[in-house]
């Protein structure tokens, strides 16, 4: 069974950082690309960034050059930093197994930014 | 980017009546090897999304064949042949085609 578990969220200042965490199971992690979507209080999905098996990643241009995907393969875990955080970054932050078509979605984790 | 219009943004449904969601692209979804990347997701009320449909009409393990997927090219559809009182939520299409990955803006689906 696929388990993806967010974790990191948290309150914090604008302009702020924070890093997320999402620990994977269940599937073979180091050749699936990985995503994050958000979803703002009350609001639809967005898309914020992926992250190919074999390293490319891609971003939405809202958090380009502030936020960044990573994945630690020996740990089946993958990262968000984000830096210069906005009041509009506030979401529940979810991680999601595949890019193009993808599946499971974590439980997710909340990021309040707000001073 | 490429926009998802998805119609109508509520739905409000007699239990056991179909339903039926629209979801539009602003591009043809069509990739060069044939592929069409549309995914429906179902967020039920505090859940997280799950997906439903993939490539238009591939219908997920566990998912009530009620459910079924229809379209090509720009146009899309998602329909509930029998409606639940379990169906209630906000249902999304999603592309995967183009870079950025985008979302229409979620159906409401509620019972009358």
């Amino acid at each position: 069974e696929v388990q993806l578990l967010e974790s990191g969220g948290g309150l914090v200042q604008p302009g702020g950082s924070l890093r997320l965490s999402c620990a994977a199971s269940g599937f073979t992690f180091n050749k699936q690309a990985m995503t994050w979507a958000r979803q703002a209080p009350g609001k639809g999905l967005e898309w914020v960034s992926s992250l190919r098996g074999s390293g490319d990643t891609y971003y939405a241009d809202s958090v380009k050059g502030r936020f960044t995907i990573s994945r630690d393969n020996s740990k089946n875990m993958m990262f968000l930093q984000m830096n210069s955080l906005k009041t509009e970054d506030t979401a529940i932050y979810y991680c999601v197994k595949g890019m193009t078509i993808p599946d499971s979605w974590g439980q997710g984790t909340l990021v309040t930014v707000s001073s | 980017d490429v926009v998802m219009t998805q119609s109508p943004l509520s739905l409000p449904v007699t239990l056991g009546q179909p339903a039926s969601i629209s979801c539009t692209s602003s591009q043809s979804l069509v990739t060069s090897d044939g592929n069409t990347y549309l995914t429906w997701f179902q967020q039920r009320p505090g859940q997280s999304p799950r997906r439903l449909i993939y490539k238009v009409s591939n219908r997920d393990s566990g998912v009530p064949d009620r459910f079924s997927g229809s379209g090509s090219g720009t146009d899309f559809t998602l329909r509930i042949s029998r409606v639940e009182a379990e169906d209630v939520g906000v249902y999304y299409c999603m592309q995967g085609t183009y870079w950025p990955r985008t979302f229409g803006q979620g159906t409401k689906l509620e019972i009358k």
